[in-house]
């Protein structure tokens, strides 16, 4: 299995909790980009890391949301004190370098459900 | 501001006959296109892409087709199988961009 991998594949908690999200990017794939589906609904870009750094986070929706990045390898997506809406599908993918035309290959995301 | 489209949220198609998905674009400077198929429960999964250099780009079974004068792209695939059923997006990004702009999504069902 050299796809990305996330952890865990399915996460409940009650409302007012802290959650962390785990991504495994494909071995030697230097970035690394988080998103978050909806149901029923396309992906929104929430962050991207280029190696240990991470040059946009404009896509984080508020403070409550954090992501790092350590080794050029794992990543953690932090959500403090969840709220209802951030019940959704949250996916990882990673690629072989930053640029424009390098196609993401995503993981099978955590499902993330607010009690 | 930029939004990638579809216009066709859901798309039914017999088995064994071809289906185009369709994706309208606004950003005129988008230069890198990408299809993905997503599977129930799986993360989408990267079918074929295109350059703005290009016009039409094949894979097995699946066909890109890049119209930049009005903005369009298509996904054709031929000789549809059961598998094939998913929800199909298009994605767009420009040079120096990093994030990927996806559309809604089409659900293409093969009927047997």
């Amino acid at each position: 299995g050299a796809g990305v991998s996330q952890s865990p594949s399915n996460k409940v908690t009650e409302k007012g909790k802290d959650v962390e999200l785990r991504c495994d990017p494909i071995s030697g794939h230097t970035a690394l980009y988080w998103y978050r589906q909806r149901l029923g609904q396309g992906l929104e870009f929430l962050i991207y890391f280029q190696g240990n750094s991470a040059p946009d986070k404009s896509g984080l929706p508020s403070d409550r949301f954090s992501a790092e990045r350590t080794g050029e390898s794992v990543s953690t997506l932090t959500i403090q004190r969840t709220q209802q809406e951030d019940s959704a599908v949250y996916l990882c993918a990673s690629s072989s370098s930053t640029g424009w035309n390098q196609p993401q290959h995503f993981g099978d995301g955590t499902r993330l459900s607010i009690l | 501001g930029e939004s990638v489209g579809l216009h066709l949220p859901t798309l039914s198609v017999q088995e064994g006959d071809n289906s185009i998905i369709n994706c309208a674009y606004s950003n005129s400077a988008s230069d890198y296109f990408i299809w993905y198929k997503q599977e129930s429960g799986k993360g989408p999964q990267f079918i074929i892409d295109i350059r703005s250099n290009m016009d039409k780009r094949q894979g097995q079974r699946v066909t890109v087709l890049l119209n930049k004068t009005v903005k369009h792209l298509s996904l054709q695939i031929a000789a549809t199988q059961p598998g094939d059923s998913a929800v199909y997006f298009c994605a767009e990004n420009y040079s120096g961009n990093e994030k990927l702009t996806f559309g809604t999504g089409t659900r293409l069902t093969i009927i047997p």
